[in-house]
């Protein structure tokens, strides 16, 4: 069974930095590239990243500079550094697997002052 | 690329059937998927490729359309179809979705 586990949110003051971890089980990890999606409250889908390898990395363009994925295929585990945060940053994010076909439940980061 | 969804929130009983559209502004040809997403719930993918229902999903959920214009058709609606509905483009970065169509129970 797909599992995708996200953890790392919290409350974090503007300017402030933050990583998110996906822990992912139950298929080959390292076959995939893997997706980061965020919903600020009460709001819709906003993509934010996909991640294939060191050299195969996609950003927003509201994310681009202050976010950096990566990925340690031995721990099958996703990772989203975030830097310079926002408040409209906050929100809930989503780890999916490739075809967006398996999502972890979320974890929220709040970035209020 | 931005997708507009319409309408925003569609009023309907159960047992009707649900015509929720979506359009590109420019064509992404059939590199569309459409999501369901319950309150408190992450999203569930329904269709591929504009047309191709994910694992799982019944058959009452249907796709259709290429380029720019896209329909996500639910056949005869159940309890549990009364969600949000989401479009998104695959054709290159970034990826966006769409502002999302409510169904509701009337």
């Amino acid at each position: 069974e797909v599992r995708l586990v996200e953890s790392g949110g919290g409350l974090v003051k503007p300017g402030g930095s933050l990583t998110l971890s996906c822990a992912a089980s139950g298929f080959i990890f390292s076959n995939y590239a893997m997706n980061w999606v965020r919903q600020a409250p009460g709001r819709g889908l906003e993509w934010v990243s996909s991640f294939g390898s060191s050299s195969s990395h996609e950003y927003a363009d509201s994310v681009r500079g202050r976010f950096v994925a990566s990925r340690d295929d031995a721990k099958n585990s996703l990772y989203l550094h975030m830097n310079s945060l926002r408040v409209e940053d906050t929100a809930v994010y989503y780890c999916a697997t490739q075809g967006f076909d398996y999502w972890g439940q979320g974890t929220l980061v709040t970035v209020s002052s | 690329i931005v997708l507009t969804q319409s309408p925003a929130t569609l009023s309907l009983s159960p047992g009707e059937r649900a015509t929720l559209s979506c359009r590109a502004s420019q064509s992404v040809s059939t590199f569309l998927a459409w999501y369901q997403q319950k309150p408190g719930q992450p999203p569930r993918l329904l269709i591929h490729d504009a047309s191709s229902r994910a694992p799982g999903i019944p058959a009452r959920f249907s796709g259709s359309g290429s380029e720019t214009d896209f329909t996500l058709t639910i056949s005869s609606l159940e309890p549990e179809d009364y969600a949000t509905y989401y479009c998104q483009h695959r054709l290159n970065w970034p990826l966006t979705f769409g502002g999302g169509t409510k169904v509701e129970i009337k």
